[in-house]
């Protein structure tokens, strides 16, 4: 069965530092791969996915995250930390077969930002 | 609506009873999705509408659990004898395709069994 690995359950960053938050998959074939944030009290929010393509995906707030598919990986990057990003942040996959119906998410990754 | 409405936000229920829990989607969405998330894990998927057809529902944990969307808009999802392991937040999520690809979220409705 696929499964999402977020091996990070707290991660602390300086305001203005950069980011990484990992993700790592397991599954039979390439899923579709998501990214989602969950402020305080919100809906979970779309940052972006990776369907096909370009390895390197663009999103919402600055935020990129790149698929290596040999190292079954999609991680969520920003070169600089707001404030405002202190969140928790999902991965997902979808898997194709599906039509990515049903996601499985990994357990999060609560970021914290200090000034 | 401007988004995914869930309503109560909050409910307490005493073991045994029975509850129900609203989501009103984004207008004209086709896709409606219903998500489990226990304290301190990801969503966990419980089921899957499109239109009113109710595609997939194996994620839901036992016959206690269903859900409906009679007319393709509004869903409820019905918890019957309710247990402790059922406190949770319960997500939904609409998606204007046929699919996953971007779903809109709910704040949820947080669910506490005594």
């Amino acid at each position: 069965a696929q499964s999402v690995t977020q091996p990070d359950i707290h991660i602390t960053v300086s305001e203005g530092a950069s980011l990484e938050l990992r993700c790592n998959y397991s599954y039979g074939a390439t899923p579709y791969l998501f990214w989602y944030v969950q402020s305080p009290g919100q809906g979970l929010q779309l940052l972006l996915k990776y369907f096909s393509g370009d390895t390197l995906v663009q999103g919402i707030k600055g935020f990129e995250a790149e698929f290596k598919r040999s190292q079954s990986s999609f991680n969520l990057r920003k070169p600089s930390v707001h404030w405002s990003d202190a969140a928790e942040y999902f991965c997902a996959v979808g898997p194709r077969n599906t039509g990515f119906q049903k996601l499985v998410f990994g357990t999060g990754t609560r970021l914290l930002v200090s000034p | 609506g401007a988004g995914v409405s869930q309503s109560p936000r909050y409910k307490v229920a005493k073991r045994g009873q029975d509850v129900a829990l609203r989501c009103d989607p984004i207008s004209g969405h086709v896709s409606l999705f219903w998500y489990q998330q226990a304290l301190g894990q990801g969503p966990e998927f419980l089921t899957y509408f499109q239109n009113e057809a109710q595609l997939d529902k194996s994620g839901l944990p036992s016959d206690r659990f269903f859900a409906e969307r009679p007319e393709g808009s509004v869903s409820t999802l019905k918890i019957q004898r309710t247990q402790q392991e059922d406190s949770a937040v319960y997500l939904c999520a609409s998606s204007l395709a046929r699919s996953g690809e971007k779903l809109f979220f709910g704040s949820g409705t947080q669910l506490s069994v005594l």
